[in-house]
């Protein structure tokens, strides 16, 4: 099973550049999210979107832009990336339960700013 | 300030021994989720209780729920190599919005 799959896995970028990263989940899910994960921060949300058509700002979207292009895709944008966007970024798609919401994550997609 | 409070933020222990992490908030939750996240992966979801008092095992780990699902814990017996992570709670608050904790990172050497 595929579950939740992102791209590219790693990438280095000159300060400056736009880049995006794709994701896509195959488990019909309404809700995708975008997070970060840095030492000592936790994930952090940047964005999310609840349902196709739309999209809501979390945690720190500052520097970033998102497009639900369809039920199954999800892309992350860098407009002008800086240093501070290193990161390790997380997809995600969730299904809502009996016990609660439970998240479905990617691999990562490790990012460097130089 | 975070939700869920999770302690320690790190755990290095002995192949063989037993540790345990906690997950703790102020507010009352329907249910609360743990998370396992491997070097190099995404988390992935161990399991999810829902009623207070409840007590899950998963082969070497056990999970609780509190009486006042405040709080939970998860108890690894024996712990392995294999076990080593970072462990997260996951909830949903009131407005709907996923919640996490800022893990806990456990090393088990051999």
């Amino acid at each position: 099973n595929a579950g939740v799959t992102q791209t590219p896995k790693f990438q280095v970028l000159k300060t400056g550049q736009s880049m995006t990263l794709q994701c896509a989940q195959d488990m019909n899910h309404n809700s995708m999210y975008w997070y970060r994960q840095d030492p000592g921060m936790g994930l952090r949300l940047i964005y999310y979107s609840a349902s196709e058509g739309t999209t809501d700002k979390g945690e720190v979207p500052n520097g970033y832009n998102v497009s639900r292009l369809n039920k199954r895709e999800f892309s992350l944008r860098l407009e002008s990336a800086a240093p501070s966007q290193t990161s390790v970024y997380f997809c995600a798609s969730s299904a809502r339960g009996l016990g609660g919401n439970t998240i479905y994550f990617g691999e990562g997609s490790w990012l460097t700013v130089v | 300030t975070q939700l869920l409070e999770q302690s320690p933020q790190f755990l290095s222990i002995q192949e063989g021994e037993n540790l345990t992490v906690y997950c703790n908030s102020s507010s009352v939750f329907s249910s609360l989720q743990w998370y396992r996240q491997e070097p190099g992966e995404g988390p992935v979801l161990l399991v999810t209780v829902v009623t207070g008092g409840e007590v899950k095992k998963l082969k070497r780990l056990t999970f609780q729920f509190g009486d006042a699902r405040k709080d939970s814990s998860l108890h690894i017996t024996a712990a392995q190599p294999g076990d080593t992570g970072l462990y997260l709670c996951m909830t949903t608050d009131s407005w709907g919005k996923l919640q996490f904790g800022a893990g806990t990172q456990v090393v088990v050497t051999p």
